[in-house]
């Protein structure tokens, strides 16, 4: 069964340095999302790719978070500079959001600390 | 935008009985109501879903409700069994592709 993949798992960086994620949605999958979950909360959306157009970010604080999707299939979501405040989860998520198909499906995540 | 209420935050029962967790959400356009499982250090995982056309939806040992006029809607777990314990998302999405809201979650403990 496909899934989405997602690197690194893990990410240990101090503040004021810069790191990059990486995730490769389901193969055909249009919508890809990337999702930021804070420990004991769910997941909050971060941004929102249709192919390699942003759909929304206005929940992306731009002033250090960027992300591109630049051939409509992986994505790369990058901080810099980074911030103890940053410390969480990344998810990144794809679905094929057409044909009545609304289900997202999850990658493993990339766990950041920031020290 | 839309807003998410999950309630309990943790939730204990013995093995074989029922375990009920309530979502509530804000926006009454929204028309899909997903539930997410989540095992320790693991990816969600969609365990059963709901369109605002319908207002229960089973699966085996899982249902989910959903009461459009109250805005709520909730996971009904019949017959646990210790590997049902995670953490549980409900979600609201206002369309098709559109981002889900996420509740806080729900940490459910099934004791042998």
């Amino acid at each position: 069964e496909a899934e989405v993949a997602q690197s690194p798992r893990y990410k240990i960086t101090e503040k004021s340095q810069a790191v990059a994620f990486w995730c490769d949605p389901i193969s055909g999958h249009a919508t890809l999302y990337w999702y930021r979950q804070i420990l004991g909360q769910g997941p909050e959306l971060l941004v929102q790719f249709q192919d390699e157009s942003v759909v929304d970010d206005s929940q992306l604080p731009k002033d250090r978070f960027s992300a591109e999707r630049l051939k409509g299939v992986d994505s790369t979501l990058k901080i810099q500079p980074a911030e103890l405040g940053d410390s969480a989860m990344y998810l990144c998520a794809s679905s094929l959001a057409r044909g009545g198909s609304y289900e997202q499906y999850f990658g493993p995540g990339t766990r950041l600390t920031v020290t | 935008g839309e807003n998410v209420e999950q309630h309990p935050s943790t939730l204990s029962v013995q093995e074989g009985d029922s375990a009920v967790i309530k979502c509530t959400y804000s926006d009454s356009a929204s028309n899909y109501f997903p539930w997410y499982k989540q095992e320790l250090g693991k990816r969600p995982q969609l365990i059963i879903d709901i369109r605002s056309n319908v207002g229960e939806k089973k699966d085996q040992r899982i249902a989910v409700t959903l009461n459009k006029t109250a805005k709520h809607f909730s996971l009904h777990i019949t017959e646990t069994q210790p590997e049902d314990s995670a953490v549980y998302f409900c979600a609201a999405s206002l369309n098709t592709g559109n981002q889900f809201y996420f509740g806080t979650g729900t940490s459910l403990t099934v004791i042998p």
